[in-house]
């Protein structure tokens, strides 16, 4: 069976601090990743999605970016975090880009 | 261009009541059309999706939805809520395989359910 992990399960951060965040998927090969940010337990906002080793799609510029060096490694970067980027960051992943996503437990990012 | 809306930001029933949570839904071609349940600090997790075929799909925990073509609709229902079905509800769709289309999430439901 296939899972997902995130790391970590929090963090706090101070402004002007670098980000990494990093989701991995187990028991699948070549899946389709995902980034999400959720404010405030509301909407969901896709952030990157890539389809393969070394490509990511931007859906929001901003100030964060995306990697994805192995098959089933994709993680989350910033070089100085804003205080608007406090949320809850989700990873998913799907066999096809049309189908079912399966969420990762998310991180809790506090930027102070 | 595909969008999904869900229209109440909030719904709340009387435990042992029926439930419905709605979503419209509006997508070139045939539609795949999915719910998801979020709880406190938790991913999201996958109730049920509808590609084809009988227009009831069910799902978890006793959940089930109803494809309507006619009115674009894909409401998720139950017919006796439980005080732990408390949870924020999304709805997604996307427009097939072979639209290389990705799902889009609704803006979500929160669903309180009073003992």
């Amino acid at each position: 069976s296939q899972t997902i992990h995130q790391w970590p399960a929090t963090l706090v951060q101070p402004v002007g601090s670098p980000l990494s965040l990093e989701c991995t998927v187990e028991g699948t090969s070549n899946p389709n990743l995902y980034w999400y940010r959720q404010a405030a337990g509301r909407g969901l906002q896709l952030l990157f999605y890539s389809v393969g080793i070394g490509q990511i799609s931007s859906e929001v510029p901003q100030n964060l970016s995306a990697s994805r060096p192995q098959d089933r490694q994709f993680i989350l970067s910033s070089k100085k975090l804003l205080l608007s980027d406090s949320g809850f960051y989700l990873c998913a992943w799907s066999r096809d880009l049309a189908d079912t996503q399966y969420f990762g437990p998310g991180t809790r990012l506090t930027v102070l | 261009a595909q969008s999904v809306a869900q229209p109440e930001d909030q719904v709340n029933v009387a435990e042992g009541n029926p439930l419905t949570v709605k979503c419209t839904y509006s997508v070139s071609g045939n539609p795949y059309l999915f719910w998801y349940v979020q709880y406190p600090n938790r991913g999201l997790q996958f109730l049920l999706k509808y590609i084809t075929g009988d227009n009831l799909v069910k799902g978890s925990y006793g959940f089930e939805a109803e494809f309507n073509k006619s009115q674009t609709s894909f409401h998720l229902k139950k017919p006796s809520a439980l005080v732990s079905d408390s949870a924020l509800y999304f709805c997604a769709v996307s427009a097939g395989y072979s639209s290389a289309s990705k799902i889009i999430f609704g803006s979500g439901t929160r669903l309180s359910i009073r003992p």
